[in-house]
C-alpha cells in the first residue's frame, strides 16, 4: 500500500539557518503530495502541496518539489524563524485518503 | 481557512467506561469527516471515513463495535470509544472536507487517557 517515510527528528536549528526535511513515498498510482504543519496546541494546517511530477509547492518561504524519479518531496526553507517551530508532516493522497509520515519536530532557537 | 473544532481536548477515564469525542466544522458544511489516531512519535493512522447520514467506512483492523462513529449532520461527527481500555489511550484527530476531493481541514485533536 501507500506509505510515506520522513526524516526523524527532533531537529534543532538557530534562527536564519537552512532547514531541510527529507520525505520519500511509495505509491501505486500518481498521488498528490503535501506538507502539513502543526503548531503547538493547534490542528494540522496545509503548508504546501504538489499534484504532479516536477510541480513545486511553496508557501511562507517553504518549498518542496515533486520528484517522481526519486519518489521524494523534500521540504526546504532558506532562513528559518522562531515562529517556524512546529511539527511537520509529509503526506500523500491517493483518491481521497491521506497517508502521513511520522512527523518531524523542528525547534528554532533565537 | 475553514475551522474544525474538537471537544474535549483532553479526557481521562476509567477502564471499562465509554468516551464520546465531538468534531465540528464551524464555518462550512462537511460532507465527509475523517477520524485518525496518532500514537507518540508515529504518523496519523486513518481509522474511518464518515459521510453525513450514512454508515462510516472503517479501515482494516479498526473495530467497528469499539469505535462508534456517528455523522448525524453536516457539521457534527462523533467518535465514541466504548468500554475503553488503557491500550485505547491515544491522540484522536478528526478532519473534514466539503465536496468530494476538497482540502482536508483538521481539528486540534483529543488526548484520551484510559486508567
Amino acid at each position: 500500500g501507500d506509505s510515506v517515510t520522513q526524516m526523524e527528528g527532533p531537529v534543532t536549528l538557530s534562527e536564519e539557518a537552512f532547514l531541510t526535511i527529507n520525505c520519500t513515498y511509495t505509491a501505486t498510482g500518481y498521488p498528490s503530495l503535501f506538507w502539513y504543519v502543526q503548531y503547538p496546541g493547534e490542528g494540522l494546517q496545509l503548508l504546501l502541496k504538489a499534484t504532479k511530477a516536477d510541480d513545486k509547492g511553496s508557501n511562507k518561504g517553504f518549498e518542496a518539489t515533486y520528484r517522481k524519479e526519486t519518489t521524494s518531496f523534500h521540504l526546504e526553507k532558506g532562513s528559518v524563524q522562531v515562529s517556524d517551530s512546529a511539527v511537520y508532516f509529509c503526506a500523500l493522497k491517493d483518491d481521497y485518503k491521506l497517508s502521513f509520515g511520522a512527523g518531524t519536530t523542528v525547534t528554532v532557537r533565537a | 481557512g475553514a475551522v474544525v473544532s474538537q471537544h474535549p481536548s483532553r479526557v481521562i477515564c476509567k477502564s471499562g467506561t465509554s468516551v464520546k469525542i465531538e468534531c465540528r466544522s464551524l464555518d462550512f458544511q462537511a460532507t465527509t469527516m475523517f477520524w485518525y489516531r496518532q500514537f507518540p512519535k508515529q504518523s496519523l493512522m486513518l481509522m474511518a471515513t464518515s459521510n453525513e447520514g450514512s454508515k462510516a467506512t472503517y479501515e482494516q483492523g479498526v473495530e467497528k463495535d469499539k469505535f462508534l462513529i456517528n455523522h448525524a449532520s453536516l457539521t457534527l461527527s462523533t467518535l465514541t470509544v466504548t468500554s475503553a481500555h488503557p491500550e485505547d489511550s491515544s491522540f484522536y484527530i478528526c478532519s473534514a472536507i466539503t465536496g468530494g476531493l476538497g482540502e482536508q481541514f483538521f481539528g486540534p485533536g483529543t488526548r484520551l487517557t484510559v486508567l
